[in-house]
């Protein structure tokens, strides 16, 4: 069971909104530690998608938005395309592990 | 551009020693400037952090693995590694090594990641 908890599936049209939510607790996103978010394509490794809470690496289009309050963050993806179909995870810092935790991750069907 | 990639065997068997390298470059460890670590996914499951390392040879560990892992750095080769003991069945899983970009007080990530190797732990 993952520290940080994540709805196992969402699914959107092409060209339609969706988020994927992040819930912690007050050792890790309530006590201030940012949110990052990957996205794992079937067969590959992760992909940085956010960091920092709402910051794109170079390259990752401007559809994909995090944010961040309390103890929970979200990832927001406009404009569905069926690329995007893939895994999502979100990772943070736990106070009470000492170390990196992951959500337990989003599967994203297209329509 | 960095990469990176993960090399070692890809079947051991249970209570031997699982033993992987992660060999780095576009980046020099030995610079200090990123942490590096290790990250394991079980088919079919979600991510696992399992531990890191900073060019001094420091580390740090995930709790639930700590008495079983040892995660090493040789900078002059640009490699670090990890050695997971007593293995079980239940440690099958995609092995990936990273770059942990350090964030002071505040929570590390992982900017890049090799492309994973699959370790089967069977008799």
């Amino acid at each position: 069971q993952s520290v940080l908890t994540q709805p196992p599936s969402v699914s959107g049209a092409p060209g339609q909104r969706v988020t994927i939510s992040c819930t912690g607790s007050s050792s890790n996103i309530g006590a201030g530690y940012d949110v990052q978010w990957y996205q794992q394509l079937p067969g590959t490794a992760p992909k940085l998608l956010i960091y920092g809470n709402i910051n794109r690496p170079s390259g990752v289009p401007d559809r994909f938005s995090g944010s961040k309050s309390g103890t929970s963050a979200s990832l927001a993806i406009t404009g569905l395309q069926a690329e995007d179909e893939a895994e999502y995870y979100c990772q943070s810092y736990d106070s009470s592990l000492s170390g990196s935790i992951f959500g337990g991750g989003t599967k994203l069907t297209v329509l | 551009q960095v990469q990176l990639q993960e090399s070692g065997p890809g079947l051991v068997k249970p209570s031997e020693t699982l033993s992987l390298t992660c060999t780095v470059s576009g980046d020099s460890i030995g610079s200090g400037s990123h942490y590096w670590g290790w990250i394991r996914q079980p088919p079919g499951k979600g991510l696992q952090w399992i531990g890191g390392i900073y060019y001094s040879g420091a580390t740090n560990y995930n709790p639930s693995l700590k008495s079983r892992v040892t995660i090493s750095v040789d900078t002059s080769k640009n490699q670090f590694s990890l050695k997971l003991s007593s293995v079980t069945a239940a440690d099958t899983a995609v092995y990936y090594c990273a770059r942990r970009v350090i964030v002071v007080a505040n929570s590390p990530y992982f900017d890049y990641w090799g492309q994973g190797t699959l370790v089967t732990v069977s008799s």
